[in-house]
């Protein structure tokens, strides 16, 4: 099983619609958990980090369920410049490594 | 705000020959990390280094070597080069439990 498993997608949907995307990671002991963006032949850009209260940025809601292993971001009204491929990353630990999903591409529509 | 630097961007090598990727990491970061990452593929960790010295190992090959400098700056060393070596190559940087910062890349292209 693979350490952190997404959905490839690709998910199309129209400008203004919500979207969720689920991660789940295998490793009970990580520690830290966060969604990066990266558009095609660009580097992984930070979107933002996931904490067990859940956090919000404009219309970005990423949360975390530790018990089942899960991640979700969630994103509302989405716009053109939104799609792009959506990489679920976990550390273990302080200085430990990223380990990253496949990502799930997102194409957002007129 | 400073970013990661790579250099170059972009690079053409032949079968065979070695190539030599640079790596400057945002101010005041202490560990930095190498990645490859495959046409369609997610990235993969080769190796990282925390305050000069190798900190993990992920799926380097024996034929490539990295190190980080005094001035924090890493080089990744690839020899013997193949096909299957052409990706991007993302240098990240970081420091304590904060979030990995990555570089623009570099296009590695075999031939």
């Amino acid at each position: 099983r693979k350490e952190v498993e997404q959905d490839p997608g690709p998910f199309n949907v129209p400008e203004g619609a919500t979207v969720a995307f689920n991660c789940t990671y295998s490793n009970s002991a990580s520690q830290s958990f966060f969604w990066y963006r990266q558009d095609c032949r660009k580097e992984p850009k930070l979107l933002m980090s996931v904490y067990s209260s859940g956090n919000e940025d404009g219309r970005f809601t990423a949360q975390l369920n530790r018990a089942s292993q899960y991640i979700s971001l969630l994103i509302r009204d989405s716009k053109l410049s939104d799609s792009a491929t959506y990489l679920c990353v976990v550390k273990n630990s302080g200085y430990s490594t990223l380990t990253f999903g496949k990502g799930t591409m997102l194409l957002v529509s007129p | 705000a400073a970013g990661v630097i790579q250099s170059p961007r972009h690079l053409i090598k032949e079968k065979r020959e070695t190539a030599t990727l640079k790596c400057y990491p945002i101010p005041r970061h202490d560990t930095v990390y190498w990645y490859q990452q495959g046409p369609g593929q997610d990235p993969q960790f080769l190796i990282s280094f925390y305050e000069k010295m190798q900190s993990d190992k992920g799926s380097i090959p024996d034929r490539f070597s990295a190190q980080q400098f005094s001035d924090y700056h890493s080089e990744l060393n690839m020899s013997s080069l193949e096909l299957g070596d052409s990706a991007l190559y993302f240098c990240a940087s970081s420091t304590g439990n904060s979030p990995l910062h990555f570089g623009n890349g570099t296009r590695l292209t075999v031939t």
